[in-house]
């Protein structure tokens, strides 16, 4: 079964401190995501990585980054958190499934998310 | 523009009531549609995707290209099915989804 492993469940940070949070799968999935869950809004793409130390911006990178330094590990990073970077965080992972004649994206995989709280 | 639309934030049926859940998308190209269910205090989860064409836990989804739709329909709602439910869109030779904002489904007793 697939996991993937949010390090924090709750998170409360200051403005303008730099946060880290981070997410591990461990299926050797290509693909990881961030997001962002909002009453209201539903999820957010943040930015996403399909290899190691490739990244791809989503639809609301501004005010966050990403490292890639292993398959298996995501980070997202907030610079200088503030007040509307409050909210839930959702990390996924999918894999790359290799037919005879093509490579098609599977359905990602969810973790648990991350509430994060700043004051 | 790519888009997902789930035009009800939230549905209250009651037990043993049918239910639709509704999910327009706006794509040009050669779409693939996931219904995603989040009940309370647990993860994000797959329900079911268009091109398995399953029934899982009851629940179903026909893609109608003509009408760019891919509701989600149950005959008959239990209790247990009373989560946060997300349409979501896949763009042909892309791993980017885009979600639509949710819909809550709450079933009475």
């Amino acid at each position: 079964d697939v996991k993937v492993t949010q390090s924090s469940r709750y998170l409360v940070k200051r403005t303008g401190e730099k946060v880290f949070l981070e997410c591990v799968q461990d299926m050797d999935h290509e693909n990881m995501f961030w997001y962002r869950q909002d009453p209201g809004l539903g999820l957010r793409l943040i930015y996403f990585s399909y290899d190691v130390k490739m990244k791809e911006k989503g639809d609301i990178p501004e005010g966050y980054s990403v490292s890639r330094e292993k398959k298996e590990r995501f980070s997202l990073i907030l610079e200088s958190a503030s007040t509307n970077q409050t909210s839930m965080y959702l990390c996924a992972s999918s894999s790359l499934k290799v037919t005879s004649d093509n490579y098609s994206n599977q359905p990602q995989h969810f973790g648990d998310g991350t509430r994060l709280s700043i004051l | 523009a790519q888009r997902v639309t789930q035009p009800e934030k939230l549905l209250s049926v009651f037990k043993g009531a049918p239910v639709e859940l509704k999910c327009n998308y706006s794509y040009s190209g050669s779409p693939e549609l996931f219904w995603y269910v989040q009940y309370s205090r647990q993860r994000l989860q797959l329900l079911l995707r268009h091109i398995s064409r399953e029934s899982i836990k009851g629940f179903t989804a026909d893609l109608n290209k003509g009408e760019t739709s891919f509701h989600l329909k149950k005959p008959f709602a239990q209790e247990e099915d009373s989560a946060m439910y997300y349409c979501a869109l896949r763009l042909g030779g892309d791993d980017k989804i885009i979600f639509g904002k949710g819909t809550r489904l709450h079933i009475l007793p």
